[in-house]
């Protein structure tokens, strides 16, 4: 079966550091890969998304930016963590298609 | 491009009672419709899904209508427990998801 895994669960950042979160895919090959914010704790804001390796789209622009090394690996990075980045950041994958989004449990990201 | 929107966004219903959540959209080739339901701190999970060729679909007490003509689907949470209260997601589908803004559902004791 497939599954997905998103670390850490929460993380405390200083203004100015560094970000880089992690999530990989088991169990499928070449998905459709997704990060996602929900800085309001409700809307689901989708910030960048992947079709393949080394293929990234970005939705909005940001400070943040996003890399997929491998083909069930989807990174999400940032060089200067700004306050306004705080948010729960949701990492999520379907097959081709557009058909059901698989979720990560999330990470909470607080910028302080 | 699509375009879902969702309403309301916050529904406050009594122990029960029915729940219904409506979503629009316009991207008339559209053709997958899914309904995810986040707990706090949690990743949202699909609890239902209709697909264009189909009007409506029922899981025990939660069921989902389409309207192509009108374009608009709505999910209905009857009997409605404590555990239902969560946010919902509605989004449509023609080759990406696209998401509506979310309903924070409240069933009151």
């Amino acid at each position: 079966s497939q599954t997905i895994h998103q670390w850490p669960a929460t993380l405390v950042q200083p203004v100015g550091s560094p970000l880089s979160l992690e999530c990989t895919v088991e169990g499928t090959s070449n998905p459709n890969l997704y990060w996602y914010r929900q800085a309001a704790g409700r809307g689901l804001q989708l910030l960048f998304y992947s079709v393949g390796i080394g293929q990234i789209s970005s939705e909005v622009p940001q400070n943040l930016s996003a890399s997929r090394p491998q083909d069930r690996q989807f990174i999400l990075s940032s060089k200067k963590l700004l306050l306004s980045d705080s948010g729960f950041y949701l990492c999520a994958w379907s097959v081709k298609g557009g058909t059901e989004a698989f979720f990560g449990q999330g990470t909470r990201l607080t910028v302080v | 491009g699509e375009n879902v929107e969702q309403h309301p966004s916050t529904l406050s219903v009594q122990e029960g009672d029915s729940a219904v959540i409506k979503c629009t959209y316009s991207d008339s080739a559209s053709n997958y419709f899914p309904w995810y339901k986040q707990e706090l701190g949690k990743g949202p999970q699909l609890i239902i899904d209709i697909r264009s060729n189909v009007g409506e679909k029922k899981d025990q007490r939660i069921a989902v209508t389409l309207n192509k003509t009108a374009k608009h689907f709505s999910l209905h949470i009857t009997e409605t427990q404590p555990e239902d209260s969560a946010v919902y997601f509605c989004a449509g589908s023609n080759y990406q998801l696209i998401w509506g803004a979310g309903t924070k559902l409240i069933i009151k004791p």
